[in-house]
This record gives structure tokens, C-alpha cells and sequence, in this order.
């Protein structure tokens, strides 16, 4: 059973970086086939996805936040990491990790970690 | 058009069936996926491609899909079953990821 753990600090000052990482166990980052997304909840509102990751290092973001991220892989952890820079108070969110595959002919979101909230905040 | 549109809220009566929304360009190309979200958890994923569960999910979860829109339908709702419920896709490209803004489900 594949799963996936958020970690990293509950509380980001303004304008510094956001930094998570997640974890995976029950399965191999470099197996393939996967793409590794970063997804987040503001409070009481809808998912936004972030961006992903191919265990290869190649990346797409989301438009919108396409100048403050960065993910990245680390294959021998079995991890891939978010980093969000200059936060606000509107990156407020709860993070999630997520795992993307293509499954007939849709791109379903079939494990998820628990999410985390980061609260940005002086 | 990379956005799925949903409805943001809707209603069904105990033991009746429900049908919920999205819609968007990106679906001409790809399924829905769709997401079932109780406060305070992570989604689940309770349907993927043209109607496919995942080992777990109560076969009362069915979707189907046409044109530019993808349904998720609940024969015979229960009680559980009231949720946020989320659709996503990738865009028309194929690189990248979007998410319907959810409907809230309540069970009257």
C-alpha cells in the first residue's frame, strides 16, 4: 500500500520560502509512470494544484504560481520537496502530496497524504 | 478553456439518486476524475476514466460522460455520503492539472 507524508514547519514567516517535503513508502518514486503533485486547500475553499514531478526531475507548475515554485525530487529518499518563495498571508493553505497516474484515458489523483497546514504568519 | 466548472452546491433526499456536474473544455480530451472530501480529511478518489472505482468504493458511485461534461452520480445517497465532492483533469495540453471548485453535497 503506497503512502505519503508531509512534512515541514506548521508556521512560515511573510516574504520567506515555504519549505515540504513528502514522503513515499509502498512504492518507488523512480518506478515510473507516476507524477508527484503538490496540491493545496486555503481554508473552506477548493484544490488548487501547485505543480509535479516526474522521477526523471522534469516539472510543470501552475501558472499562477509558476514564478515561487520549485519542486524537486530526491530518488534515493524516496521524497520530492516544495518550495514556495515570498510567501503572503493568501499562501495560507493546507498542503497536500499527492500521487498522478494515467489510467484510462484520466489522470486520477489515487494516493494522497494526510495534507499539512501552513500558516504564513509574523 | 483549462478550468472545470461544478456546481457549488446541491441536495438529495435519503435513498434517492443525486447527479453531479463539471464541465470544461479539457474533457472533450480526457475522464473526470472525482474526489469525495469530508471535512477534515485528505480526498479519496472515488471514480476514474469513463466509470471506474477503485477497490473500496460502495458501487452506488458511478460516472459516465459527455461532450464537454463529466457526471458523478449516487444511486440511492446515504447519509455518509455527504461531502465535498471535486472533479480534475488535466488540461487539453496535457501538462498540466486542474480541479473543479466542488459541490458540497448535503443528504436531507
Amino acid at each position: 500500500q503506497v503512502q505519503l507524508q508531509e512534512s515541514g514547519p506548521g508556521l512560515v514567516k511573510p516574504s520567506q520560502t515555504l519549505s515540504l517535503t513528502c514522503t513515499v513508502s509502498g512504492g518507488s518514486i523512480s518506478s515510473g509512470g507516476y507524477y508527484w503533485s503538490w496540491i493545496r486547500q486555503h481554508p473552506g475553499k477548493g484544490l488548487e494544484w501547485i505543480g509535479y514531478i516526474y522521477y526523471s526531475g522534469s516539472t510543470y507548475y501552475n501558472p499562477s504560481l509558476k514564478s515561487r515554485v520549485t519542486i524537486s525530487v530526491d530518488t534515493s529518499k524516496n521524497q520530492f520537496s516544495l518550495k514556495l518563495s515570498s510567501v503572503t498571508a493568501a499562501d495560507t493553505a493546507v498542503y497536500y502530496c499527492a500521487r498522478e497516474v494515467r489510467r484510462s484515458s484520466s489522470w486520477p489523483f489515487d494516493y494522497w497524504g494526510q495534507g499539512t497546514l501552513v500558516t504564513v504568519s509574523s | 478553456s483549462s478550468e472545470l466548472t461544478q456546481d457549488p452546491a446541491v441536495s438529495v433526499a435519503l435513498g434517492q439518486t443525486v447527479r453531479i456536474t463539471c464541465q470544461g473544455d479539457s474533457l472533450r480530451s480526457y475522464y473526470a476524475s472525482w474526489y469525495q472530501q469530508k471535512p477534515g480529511q485528505a480526498p479519496v478518489l472515488v471514480i476514474y476514466g469513463k466509470n471506474n472505482r477503485p477497490s473500496g468504493i460502495p458501487d452506488r458511485f458511478s460516472g459516465s460522460s459527455s461532450g464537454n461534461t463529466a457526471s458523478l452520480t449516487i444511486t440511492g445517497a446515504q447519509a455518509e455520503d455527504e461531502a465535498d465532492y471535486y472533479c480534475n483533469s488535466r488540461d487539453s495540453s496535457g501538462n498540466t492539472v486542474v480541479f473543479g471548485g466542488g459541490t458540497k453535497l448535503t443528504v436531507l
